[in-house]
């Protein structure tokens, strides 16, 4: 089956250091997604990527779709104590039907 | 908008009992995914439904487990009988169409 490998799986840094993490796939997706998932609750969507080369931000957090489709990024920038966290990536692939993929985590912490 | 309402949050049982998971999806959201997260094994698809059909079951771990879907605003997880190993955060999350997946905050299930 699929699987979705990422890196690195946790990491410690500095605040206002910048961030970057990886996620790469056997197989290729037609659509990635980046979600955070905080201590005691459920991942929140933070960015949806739905074409090879996209590059899409919000706010500090930027991410892309890999252009072989089997990769995708994230980076996030000047980082703040409330960025720690478990950062998921998943791949997706719809044709009528979808079904979700998900990594296996980056849990980042931030040293005020 | 309330998200994607999960409850109880938290759920105590003894082995052998039956333990029933709810979860009301973001009004107008056409998929509706039931998954588990462990440490071991991370977040696990177990089940997800489009308008209310069941499409793919095939994460259920056994007959133990099974999931229903009534109506567009509500699906059960059900656990019969429980087992210690059954121990895990239950996540309901809900989409529409192909956009990226919406998580409730979970049930934490321990089966003592």
């Amino acid at each position: 089956g699929q699987q979705l490998n990422q890196s690195p799986q946790s990491m410690f840094i500095q605040e206002g250091e910048d961030v970057s993490m990886n996620c790469t796939s056997s197989s290729i997706f037609n659509t990635w997604l980046w979600y955070k998932q905080d201590p005691g609750e459920g991942p929140v969507l933070l960015i949806a990527l739905y074409k090879a080369g996209e590059l899409t931000s919000n706010g500090r957090l930027t991410a892309q779709f890999g252009i072989t489709r089997k990769d995708s990024f994230l980076n996030i920038s000047a980082s703040i104590p409330s960025d720690v966290g478990i950062y998921f990536c998943a791949g997706m692939n719809s044709g009528g039907y979808q079904k979700v993929t998900f990594g296996t985590g980056t849990k980042l912490q931030v040293i005020p | 908008d309330a998200g994607v309402i999960q409850s109880p949050r938290h759920e105590v049982t003894e082995m052998g009992q039956e333990v029933t998971l709810r979860c009301k999806p973001i009004s107008g959201h056409d998929y509706l995914f039931w998954y588990r997260q462990t440490m071991m094994r991370g977040l696990e698809l177990l089940i997800y439904f489009n308008n209310n059909v069941p499409i793919d079951d095939s994460g259920m771990p056994e007959d133990r487990f099974s999931a229903k879907m009534p109506n567009a605003s509500f699906s059960t997880l059900k656990i019969q009988p429980s087992e210690p190993r059954d121990s895990a955060v239950y996540f309901c999350a809900s989409s529409l169409g192909s956009g990226g997946l919406y998580f409730g905050a979970g049930t934490r299930l321990s089966v003592l």
